[in-house]
């Protein structure tokens, strides 16, 4: 049963335009939720997070949005570049302070195109 | 500021056998956790270390373990290899238990034939 759900495998965009990478999840006791960036033969690099008391947070051409009654998040980058070519992947986390582990999707690959 | 890394970057073992893959946190950082991600899917949490203790662990059986040491390098030991185990393992550190921000090693990939 998959608690973090990304439907869309990849998603292709125009350089410039925006980029909005959608994430589901399940678990009402979510209180925190990560986004990440991977690259082929690197590991995954934490991009930005959000906690249940926001619905936005902003970080530079980042924007996270999170829906708590639709269990919804989301991930807009405005403008898109060719370097945001990568695997993107959403994370939760019921409460890091109880040491709860962190639930990720499967990732949504985006291709940014010239 | 040394980044997360990881050893061996590939391994290939048959089946039955036991592996040891190894990691090197982040300068400073106390805690480290273990992640395995199958193709196509996303990291899935193995367990945690945190000042040499296990702390927390996710659906693995015990023959996945791991120790951590006083310098905060850990180990990821898998015991009687299946081909399921076949897989990129990541490791993480951070600074604190409990902080969000995790630094990833760039990973393992294992194939068990």
């Amino acid at each position: 049963d998959q608690q973090v759900k990304q439907n869309s495998p990849s998603l292709s965009v125009q350089e410039g335009r925006i980029s909005i990478l959608n994430c589901d999840y399940t678990n009402s006791m979510f209180d925190y939720f990560l986004w990440y960036k991977k690259y082929p033969a690197e590991g995954p690099t934490f991009l930005i997070s959000i906690s249940s008391i926001k619905d936005k947070n902003e970080d530079g051409r980042f924007t996270v949005f999170l829906n708590k009654s639709a269990k919804h998040l989301s991930l807009h980058i405005v403008p898109s570049q060719p370097g945001d070519s990568a695997v993107y992947f959403c994370a939760a986390s019921a409460d890091m302070n109880r040491d709860d582990k962190i639930i990720f999707g499967k990732g949504t690959r985006l291709h940014i195109l010239p | 500021e040394t980044g997360v890394t990881q050893s061996p970057t590939h391994l290939i073992k048959t089946r039955g056998q036991q592996v040891t893959l190894r990691c090197s946190s982040q300068s400073g950082h106390n805690t480290v956790s273990w992640y395995q991600q199958a193709l196509g899917q996303g990291p899935q949490f193995i367990f945690q270390y945190y000042r040499e203790e296990e702390n927390g662990r996710g659906n693995f059986p015990p023959r996945f373990s791991g120790l951590q040491f006083p310098n905060y390098s850990s180990e990821l030991n898998v015991n009687a290899l299946e081909l399921d185990d076949s897989a990129l393992y990541l490791c993480a550190s951070s600074l604190l238990r409990g902080e969000e921000t995790q630094y990833f090693g760039p990973g393992t990939r294992l194939l068990v034939l």
